[in-house]
């Protein structure tokens, strides 16, 4: 079984302050790295599908970043606010069609 | 509306009785998976199916039983033999998309057995 890993496992922020996770995964056999966002009460949603080292990607104030030959991707969120609270999950793909998820960073943004 | 459901949101089981956990999706999407959820723990997968009629084990694959008879449709049996099976369990489908895919989920099923 892959292991893929995020850190922190919780953060709390305040309105306005910039923050970022990790999310490491085996360096060999890669495919595809997920972000996903899973608000409280409903689904997951995806973020980002990052493929190609040096990937970066942007969706309004968050972006991610991979480091395929290193194994890790970052997600920084700017000036957070309360409706990023959320846990973040990553998800790592190598040949087989199915995700292998990290147990996730559980954000809380503070007003 | 194009999507995933779940049904039950809730399902309490008694010990020793198999379940059955509906997933259903409108998206015409190939491919569809189970997910298991515990706390402090990843998604885990359960079973995924990438055509109608032919599904694989994933890693937890012991205790459960699917069925791939429709497209739209990715039923998962709980059964008795499955030692722990009060957790939280997503339905996935996967779209194929420029190269990538994105997988799409379900609002979840809790099951809570008693």
């Amino acid at each position: 079984i892959l292991n893929v890993e995020q850190s922190p496992q919780s953060l709390h922020v305040q309105e306005g302050d910039s923050t970022n996770f990790t999310c490491s995964f085996p360096s060999s056999n890669f495919y595809a790295l997920h972000w996903y966002r899973w608000e409280t009460a409903k689904s997951p949603e995806a973020l980002f599908v990052m493929t190609l080292n040096g990937d970066e990607k942007k969706k309004g104030r968050i972006s991610a970043t991979l480091n395929t030959k290193e194994g890790y991707s970052y997600l920084y969120i700017k000036g957070s606010q309360p409706e990023d609270s959320a846990t973040y999950l990553c998800a790592f793909r190598t040949g087989r069609r199915a995700l292998t998820f990290g147990s996730g960073t559980r954000l809380q943004v503070q007003p | 509306d194009g999507g995933i459901t779940q049904s039950p949101k809730y399902l309490f089981r008694k010990e020793g009785q198999n379940v059955t956990l509906s997933c259903e999706q409108n998206l015409n999407h190939d491919a569809m998976y189970w997910y298991r959820q515990d706390p402090g723990q990843g998604l885990r997968l359960i079973y995924y199916s990438q055509i109608v009629n032919d599904f694989q084990k994933g890693d937890i694959a012991e205790g459960y039983s699917v069925s791939r008879e429709k497209k739209e449709s990715f039923p998962l049996t709980v059964t008795s033999a499955q030692k722990n099976p009060t957790a939280f369990y997503l339905c996935a489908s996967r779209r194929q998309e420029f190269g990538t895919d994105t997988q799409y989920f379900g609002p979840g099923t809790r099951l809570t057995v008693l």
